[in-house]
Order: structure tokens, then sequence, then C-alpha cells
């Protein structure tokens, strides 16, 4: 079946550092989806991805889906305490489930 | 405000007893899942449902059980079957089929066994 990976699990940066956590798949994706769970919260959608090798930008986010659309990354430019949180990445093969990353959670060092 | 409700938050459970909690949901999606999240992993799909009366089996539906008799409901019950139940359970619903739109999460329900 249908496998996500993502990497690091654990991430701990200082504030102002840069972060950046990968999805890779074991098959080709339809789209990608990813969202936010802050410490003992619900996941939070923050963006979809469609189209081969697109770049999507929110704010100090930016994600980028593979031109192979088997991986995904997002990218945070100088980190602050409010991203805090796990990050999970979740892809679809078309009429498949959705699947889930592990999800990589962020620490941030004030 | 339109969103999801999860209820119980809290939920203890002894061995051998079914629980079922509540999921419930006004933003008319038609779509309905339930999660499961165990600690340091992703979510596992548990069942999913796109229309009232219907209702699949995803990853690891064994020891669970869900019904679909209103579009703004998807209880799911938890088995004496279900070996390891212990776990933090989502909800979630879309607008669309699950593969082309985003996710709406409830805030979750947290079940211990003793």
């Amino acid at each position: 079946g249908q496998q996500v990976m993502q990497i690091p699990q654990y991430q701990h940066v200082q504030e102002g550092e840069d972060f950046t956590t990968y999805c890779n798949s074991s098959t080709t994706l339809s789209n990608i989806q990813w969202y936010k769970q802050r410490p003992g919260g619900h996941p939070v959608f923050l963006i979809q991805l469609v189209k081969s090798g697109e770049v999507k930008k929110q704010k100090r986010l930016t994600f980028q889906f593979g031109e192979a659309k088997k991986n995904s990354s997002l990218h945070i430019t100088a980190t602050q305490t409010t991203d805090v949180g796990t990050y999970f990445c979740a892809g679809s093969g078309g009429y498949q489930k959705v699947t889930f990353g592990t999800g990589t959670k962020l620490q941030v060092i004030p | 405000d339109g969103g999801i409700t999860q209820s119980p938050k809290y939920l203890f459970r002894k061995e051998g007893q079914n629980v079922t909690l509540s999921c419930e949901q006004n933003l008319n999606h038609d779509a309905m899942y339930w999660y499961r999240q165990d600690p340091g992993q992703g979510l596992r799909l548990i069942y999913y449902s796109q229309i009232v009366n219907d209702f699949q089996k995803g990853d690891i539906a064994e020891g669970y059980s869900v019904s679909r008799e209103k579009k703004e409901s998807f209880p799911l019950t938890v088995t004496s079957a279900q070996k390891n139940p212990t776990a933090f359970y989502l909800c979630a619903s879309s607008r669309q089929r699950m593969n082309t739109g985003e996710l709406f999460f409830g805030e979750g329900s947290r079940l211990t066994v003793l």
C-alpha cells in the first residue's frame, strides 16, 4: 500500500534559524496536503499542492511539490516560538485514501 | 460558528467495555472520518463515510464500528475486541471526497483503558 515517510522525526532549532521537513511517498501522488498540530491540539490544514513542481508561499513558510509528485517539503524561514508543533504531510494517490506521514516535531528554543 | 464537536474530551474505560465517541459537524460536509493518533505517530484512518448510510473501513478498522444515520453525525464505537484502544481519536470532515479537499478536525477525544 501507499506509504508516506517524513524526516526528520524531531528538530530543535534556535529562534531565528530556518527549518525544513521532507516528505517522501512510495507512490506517485495526485496531491499533497500539509497540516500543523500544536502541542495538545488537533491538526490544522495549512495548504494543498496539486501540480508537479509547484511552489507556494505563506509568509515565512514555503511549500514545494516535487517534479515526480512523490516528494514534498516545507521550509520555515527565521523560526519563531509560535512555529512550535508537529507538521504532517498527507498524500493521496488519485482515488486512494489520504495517507498521513509520521510528522516532524519542531521545538524552537528562544 | 461552524465546526466539528467531539465528546467526551477525556474518557476512561475498563478493559472489556465498549465506549462510543461522539462526532457532530455543522459544516454541511458530506464526508466524515475517524483517525487514531498514538504518541509520536502519524494519523491512521479507522473508518470514513462519504455519504449518509454508507461507510468504508480504513487501515485499522478491526475492533471499531461506526454508523452514519445523519449527515451531521458520525459516532465511533471502540469495542472490547480492540486490543490496544488507549489513544487520541480525531474526527474530521471534508467538503469533498477525502482525496481532493482539506480535512477539518475536531479537538479530539483521549481514551485511556485502565
